[in-house]
């Protein structure tokens, strides 16, 4: 199993729900990672999660808030989102941190519409 | 991380073969050059991997000359599903200042006519 599994495929949310992104692999990698892509550009990296500690970039809003209830699972939880954060929202996995640039794999994301 | 330079876009048409060029001129030593495609409203694929000279899988070759300052993908004989952006990455994740950065280039977004 190469894969990285993201669910919903589609989210469509107001700005005062509270909804969450899943990722999911389990090809034992212990490094995963969430990107924000918005149309045309490339993918941002906003979170990264390795040896079971997730670091958070001080430049992400608080609205977007990362769990990593095991290692195979990373969530997204997103609250009081605004319309510039619609976008679409990839998770990736590595073997390892130092991977995360040469041998990454992505799933294949979450578009998220904030109205 | 280094910078990477690569060209906005590129039209070709069906069955000739396709170079995508990218400056890298600060690269380190250690750094290693991977390409990633990338289909509308999918995650990004690997594609090739190099430190220097060639290298040829599957899907396509990497040319990286001595210096290691540029280096070239070459897609063989493309097909209308060659179709994506295709972005350069130098070097791997950066960890800096209590936060780790990876930046993707602009990408080229390669456009195979019929």
């Amino acid at each position: 199993d190469t894969e990285v599994t993201q669910t919903p495929k589609h989210l469509v949310m107001g700005m005062t729900n509270k909804k969450s992104l899943k990722c999911e692999q389990h090809m034992g990698h212990r490094a995963m990672y969430w990107y924000k892509q918005k149309a045309k550009k490339p993918p941002e990296l906003m979170f990264v999660y390795s040896y079971e500690k997730l670091s958070i970039n001080e430049s992400v809003p608080s609205r977007f808030s990362p769990e990593c209830p095991n290692s195979s699972l990373l969530n997204l939880h997103l609250h009081a989102l605004q319309p510039e954060d619609s976008a679409l929202y990839l998770c990736a996995s590595s073997q390892d941190l130092w991977e995360a640039a040469t041998e990454a794999f992505f799933g294949q994301g979450t578009r998220l519409t904030v109205v | 991380l280094a910078k990477t330079t690569q060209p906005i876009s590129m039209d070709s048409y069906e069955g000739q073969e396709v170079n995508i060029t990218c400056s890298h001129n600060n690269i380190a030593t250690n750094d290693y050059i991977t390409w990633y495609q990338q289909f509308p409203s999918q995650g990004p694929r690997f594609i090739i991997q190099g430190y220097k000279t060639k290298v040829t899988n599957e899907v396509a070759s990497l040319f990286i000359p001595a210096d290691r300052k540029s280096s070239t993908l070459s897609l063989p004989r493309v097909s209308l599903s060659d179709t994506a952006v295709y972005y350069c990455l130098v070097g791997d994740i950066y960890s800096g200042a209590g936060s780790y950065q990876l930046t993707f280039g602009k990408g080229t977004k390669l456009s195979v006519i019929p």
